[in-house]
């Protein structure tokens, strides 16, 4: 079964710096979809920014980006300039065809001003 | 466009009743997926319907079940509560079903069961 393993539980980033959060996962898929979702205190789940497996591109939106690194099956978010408002959790999370979503356990955002 | 709704926003029970937990999806998405959130075990994948259809199930007791309804609204039933059903739970809707479609989350439903 795919797993997906986030190393770091909690992080902390001053604000306007920058701050990559890790994510790893493990898969014998060559084709999958690989998502990062931000879930503030009011609980709402939303989506940051998606990349497909199959894209050497990096994605990018806005502030946000990835580094994915299919061989190494590692895919970081990194948040630049930021605002008080990317305070939250961070799920990393796998999906390939018609299977469910596959979460990391999270990573815990603060933003001290 | 309105987003994924869930009703209701809370919810507390005690130990052997039963619940239902609402989710409308948005509009034109024809796919539904449940997930349980809890501190220790995190995002637990339950079930996802298509079409009316469940398309894949998690690995949690019959206790839990679902269905979809023509308009893709969809609810989960969850029977003969136990303290450890107290939970988030999620629901997520796309437009088809499929890695290539993103999955938009609603709120949630916090249910505390005493």
């Amino acid at each position: 079964a795919q797993t997906v393993t986030q190393s770091q539980p909690e992080m902390s980033v001053q604000e306007a710096e920058t701050v990559t959060l890790s994510c790893t996962y493990d898969t014998s898929e060559s084709d999958y979809y690989l998502f990062w979702y931000k879930q503030p205190p009011s609980r709402q789940m939303i989506l940051v920014i998606r990349q497909e497996a199959y894209k050497q591109q990096n994605a990018t939106e806005n502030r946000f980006s990835v580094n994915f690194q299919k061989a190494a099956k590692s895919f970081s978010l990194k948040i630049s300039d930021s605002q008080l408002g990317d305070a939250a959790m961070y799920f990393c999370a796998y999906r390939r065809g018609n299977t469910p979503l596959v979460f990391g356990k999270g990573t815990r955002l603060s933003v001290i001003a | 466009k309105a987003g994924v709704t869930q009703t209701p926003r809370y919810l507390i029970k005690t130990r052997g009743q039963q619940v239902t937990l609402s989710c409308s999806p948005i509009s034109g998405h024809r796919s539904v997926s449940w997930y349980q959130q809890t501190p220790g075990q995190g995002l637990q994948f339950l079930f996802e319907y298509f079409s009316e259809t469940q398309r894949n199930k998690g690995n949690f007791p019959g206790r839990f079940s679902g269905r979809q309804f023509s308009n893709s609204r969809s609810e989960m039933n969850v029977s003969t509560l136990e303290l450890g059903d107290s939970a988030l739970y999620l629901c997520a809707s796309s437009l088809r079903q499929g890695a290539h479609d993103t999955q938009y989350f609603g709120p949630g439903t916090r249910l505390t069961v005493l």
